[in-house]
Protein backbone atom coordinates (compact mmCIF):
# COMPACT_ATOMS: atom_id res chain seq x y z
CA UNK A 1 0.00 0.00 0.00
CA UNK A 2 1.15 3.61 -0.83
CA UNK A 3 3.31 5.63 1.81
CA UNK A 4 2.55 8.27 4.02
CA UNK A 5 3.11 10.84 1.18
CA UNK A 6 4.30 14.56 2.01
CA UNK A 7 4.34 17.69 -0.18
CA UNK A 8 6.58 19.45 -1.31
CA UNK A 9 9.70 18.01 -0.71
CA UNK A 10 11.94 21.23 -0.62
CA UNK A 11 10.67 24.78 -0.50
CA UNK A 12 12.59 28.02 -0.27
CA UNK A 13 10.48 31.02 1.10
CA UNK A 14 11.58 34.30 2.76
CA UNK A 15 11.46 35.79 6.31
CA UNK A 16 8.07 37.18 6.95
CA UNK A 17 6.48 34.81 5.02
CA UNK A 18 3.80 31.84 5.36
CA UNK A 19 4.01 28.53 4.21
CA UNK A 20 1.50 25.32 4.15
CA UNK A 21 2.96 22.13 3.95
CA UNK A 22 0.47 18.69 2.86
CA UNK A 23 0.74 15.09 4.19
CA UNK A 24 -1.50 12.58 2.99
CA UNK A 25 -1.30 9.41 5.34
CA UNK A 26 -1.31 6.01 4.45
CA UNK A 27 -5.05 4.63 3.39
CA UNK A 28 -7.35 3.98 6.50
CA UNK A 29 -5.10 6.07 8.96
CA UNK A 30 -7.20 8.58 11.08
CA UNK A 31 -4.33 9.93 13.66
CA UNK A 32 -1.14 12.11 11.83
CA UNK A 33 1.26 13.69 13.65
CA UNK A 34 3.70 16.45 12.92
CA UNK A 35 7.27 16.80 13.77
CA UNK A 36 10.35 19.24 13.41
CA UNK A 37 13.69 18.24 13.00
CA UNK A 38 16.64 20.59 13.10
CA UNK A 39 20.44 19.74 13.97
CA UNK A 40 20.38 21.72 16.78
CA UNK A 41 17.00 20.26 19.18
CA UNK A 42 17.46 17.00 17.01
CA UNK A 43 12.96 15.68 16.12
CA UNK A 44 10.72 17.39 17.83
CA UNK A 45 6.81 17.25 18.43
CA UNK A 46 4.69 19.86 17.05
CA UNK A 47 0.92 18.39 17.29
CA UNK A 48 -0.91 15.37 16.10
CA UNK A 49 -4.90 15.73 14.56
CA UNK A 50 -7.13 12.57 15.05
CA UNK A 51 -10.69 12.63 13.20
CA UNK A 52 -10.13 16.56 12.32
CA UNK A 53 -9.72 17.64 15.92
CA UNK A 54 -5.82 18.34 17.47
CA UNK A 55 -5.60 15.74 20.30
CA UNK A 56 -1.93 16.87 21.29
CA UNK A 57 -0.07 19.44 21.09
CA UNK A 58 4.18 20.56 21.30
CA UNK A 59 5.52 23.37 23.09
CA UNK A 60 5.79 25.77 19.80
CA UNK A 61 4.39 29.24 19.09
CA UNK A 62 1.42 29.51 17.75
CA UNK A 63 2.42 30.44 14.45
CA UNK A 64 2.44 26.96 13.71
CA UNK A 65 -0.38 25.61 13.26
CA UNK A 66 -2.45 22.71 11.50
CA UNK A 67 -5.82 21.01 10.41
CA UNK A 68 -7.45 17.95 9.35
CA UNK A 69 -9.82 17.16 6.31
CA UNK A 70 -12.46 14.60 6.38
CA UNK A 71 -10.18 12.43 4.15
CA UNK A 72 -7.86 12.57 6.72
CA UNK A 73 -4.97 14.72 4.99
CA UNK A 74 -3.72 17.15 7.26
CA UNK A 75 -1.86 20.39 6.48
CA UNK A 76 0.48 22.47 8.68
CA UNK A 77 0.80 26.09 8.64
CA UNK A 78 3.58 28.68 9.51
CA UNK A 79 3.11 32.13 8.98
CA UNK A 80 5.65 34.83 9.47
CA UNK A 81 8.49 32.78 8.99
CA UNK A 82 11.55 33.05 10.78
CA UNK A 83 15.34 32.45 10.37
CA UNK A 84 15.18 29.32 12.87
CA UNK A 85 11.86 27.40 11.73
CA UNK A 86 14.49 26.30 8.36
CA UNK A 87 13.81 22.74 9.32
CA UNK A 88 13.07 19.06 7.71
CA UNK A 89 9.00 18.39 8.54
CA UNK A 90 8.24 15.77 9.37
CA UNK A 91 4.50 13.70 9.30
CA UNK A 92 3.60 10.34 10.75
CA UNK A 93 0.06 8.74 10.37
CA UNK A 94 -0.79 5.85 12.52
CA UNK A 95 -4.59 4.23 12.61
CA UNK A 96 -4.59 6.38 16.44
CA UNK A 97 -6.29 3.55 18.34
CA UNK A 98 -4.57 3.32 21.54
CA UNK A 99 -2.46 0.63 21.21
CA UNK A 100 1.69 0.82 20.54
CA UNK A 101 1.99 -0.20 17.04
CA UNK A 102 4.52 1.76 15.24
CA UNK A 103 4.10 4.92 13.33
CA UNK A 104 4.88 5.74 9.92
CA UNK A 105 6.45 8.46 9.01
CA UNK A 106 6.90 10.45 5.55
CA UNK A 107 10.27 11.23 3.83
CA UNK A 108 9.64 14.66 4.89
CA UNK A 109 9.46 18.40 3.49
CA UNK A 110 12.88 20.43 3.70
CA UNK A 111 12.18 24.28 4.49
CA UNK A 112 14.75 26.53 4.12
CA UNK A 113 14.08 29.90 5.39
CA UNK A 114 15.92 32.97 3.69
CA UNK B 1 6.78 9.65 29.08
CA UNK B 2 10.18 8.46 30.36
CA UNK B 3 13.79 9.12 29.14
CA UNK B 4 16.09 7.03 27.55
CA UNK B 5 19.94 6.98 27.15
CA UNK B 6 22.07 5.89 24.23
CA UNK B 7 25.15 5.71 23.25
CA UNK B 8 25.92 8.59 20.60
CA UNK B 9 27.74 6.45 18.08
CA UNK B 10 28.49 2.77 17.12
CA UNK B 11 30.61 0.96 14.70
CA UNK B 12 29.92 -2.14 13.56
CA UNK B 13 31.69 -4.70 10.54
CA UNK B 14 29.23 -5.34 8.08
CA UNK B 15 27.94 -9.09 8.49
CA UNK B 16 28.52 -8.85 11.90
CA UNK B 17 26.13 -8.74 14.67
CA UNK B 18 25.32 -5.18 16.51
CA UNK B 19 23.78 -4.67 20.19
CA UNK B 20 22.41 -0.67 20.29
CA UNK B 21 22.23 -0.61 24.01
CA UNK B 22 19.37 1.73 25.85
CA UNK B 23 18.76 2.95 29.04
CA UNK B 24 15.60 3.57 30.47
CA UNK B 25 15.79 3.43 34.48
CA UNK B 26 12.64 5.75 35.10
CA UNK B 27 10.45 3.07 32.86
CA UNK B 28 6.95 2.67 34.22
CA UNK B 29 5.20 -0.59 34.38
CA UNK B 30 2.62 0.45 31.49
CA UNK B 31 5.53 2.07 28.88
CA UNK B 32 6.34 0.04 25.67
CA UNK B 33 9.71 0.18 24.54
CA UNK B 34 9.91 1.27 20.95
CA UNK B 35 12.90 1.70 18.52
CA UNK B 36 13.06 3.53 15.46
CA UNK B 37 15.50 4.11 13.02
CA UNK B 38 16.24 6.97 10.56
CA UNK B 39 18.66 6.42 7.34
CA UNK B 40 20.59 9.55 5.98
CA UNK B 41 17.43 12.06 4.00
CA UNK B 42 14.68 10.26 5.47
CA UNK B 43 11.96 9.89 8.34
CA UNK B 44 12.34 7.92 11.03
CA UNK B 45 11.11 3.94 10.50
CA UNK B 46 9.32 1.97 12.77
CA UNK B 47 12.11 -0.95 14.03
CA UNK B 48 10.16 -3.27 16.94
CA UNK B 49 8.79 -2.16 20.51
CA UNK B 50 8.20 -4.61 23.17
CA UNK B 51 6.69 -4.67 26.95
CA UNK B 52 8.47 -7.10 29.06
CA UNK B 53 9.80 -10.21 26.78
CA UNK B 54 11.93 -10.03 24.39
CA UNK B 55 10.48 -9.74 20.52
CA UNK B 56 12.05 -10.66 16.95
CA UNK B 57 10.43 -9.60 14.09
CA UNK B 58 12.15 -9.63 10.13
CA UNK B 59 14.12 -6.66 10.94
CA UNK B 60 15.31 -7.00 14.40
CA UNK B 61 15.39 -8.64 18.17
CA UNK B 62 14.53 -6.54 20.84
CA UNK B 63 15.62 -7.52 24.21
CA UNK B 64 14.26 -6.35 27.45
CA UNK B 65 16.22 -6.43 31.23
CA UNK B 66 13.82 -8.87 33.25
CA UNK B 67 13.95 -5.17 35.47
CA UNK B 68 13.04 -3.65 32.50
CA UNK B 69 15.60 -0.75 32.87
CA UNK B 70 17.05 -1.63 29.91
CA UNK B 71 17.14 -2.67 26.55
CA UNK B 72 19.07 -4.04 23.57
CA UNK B 73 18.37 -3.83 19.85
CA UNK B 74 19.84 -6.62 17.64
CA UNK B 75 20.62 -6.58 14.56
CA UNK B 76 21.74 -10.05 13.53
CA UNK B 77 24.07 -9.57 10.88
CA UNK B 78 24.32 -5.34 9.85
CA UNK B 79 24.53 -4.66 6.27
CA UNK B 80 25.45 -1.18 4.77
CA UNK B 81 21.90 -0.55 4.40
CA UNK B 82 21.76 -0.50 8.24
CA UNK B 83 23.93 2.66 8.83
CA UNK B 84 21.60 4.98 10.35
CA UNK B 85 20.80 6.92 13.49
CA UNK B 86 18.27 4.58 15.87
CA UNK B 87 16.22 6.04 18.88
CA UNK B 88 15.13 4.15 21.69
CA UNK B 89 11.59 5.71 22.88
CA UNK B 90 9.04 5.29 24.94
CA UNK B 91 5.98 5.07 24.79
CA UNK B 92 3.18 4.60 27.36
CA UNK B 93 0.44 2.75 26.75
CA UNK B 94 -2.30 4.95 27.54
CA UNK B 95 -0.29 7.57 25.03
CA UNK B 96 -2.45 7.95 22.62
CA UNK B 97 -1.61 11.38 21.20
CA UNK B 98 1.00 10.55 19.36
CA UNK B 99 3.67 12.15 20.36
CA UNK B 100 7.00 10.33 20.37
CA UNK B 101 10.29 11.71 22.85
CA UNK B 102 13.17 11.68 20.88
CA UNK B 103 16.39 11.85 22.39
CA UNK B 104 19.47 12.09 20.22
CA UNK B 105 19.42 8.56 19.24
CA UNK B 106 22.73 6.19 18.74
CA UNK B 107 24.41 6.57 15.17
CA UNK B 108 25.42 3.62 13.70
CA UNK B 109 28.11 3.42 10.89
CA UNK B 110 28.87 0.28 9.24
CA UNK B 111 32.28 -0.47 7.77
CA UNK B 112 32.48 -2.92 4.66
Amino acid sequence: KAGVTQTPRYLIKTRGQQVTLSCSPISGHRSVSWYQQTPGQGLQFLFEYFSETQRNKGNFPGRFSGRQFSNSRSEMNVSTLELGDSALYLCASSSGQPTNYGYTFGSGTRLTVV
Amino acid sequence: DAKTTQPNSMESNEEEPVHLPCNHSTISGTDYIHWYRQLPSQGPEYVIHGLTSNVNNRMASLAIAEDRKSSTLILHRATLRDAAVYYCILRGFYNQGGKLIFGQGTELSVKP
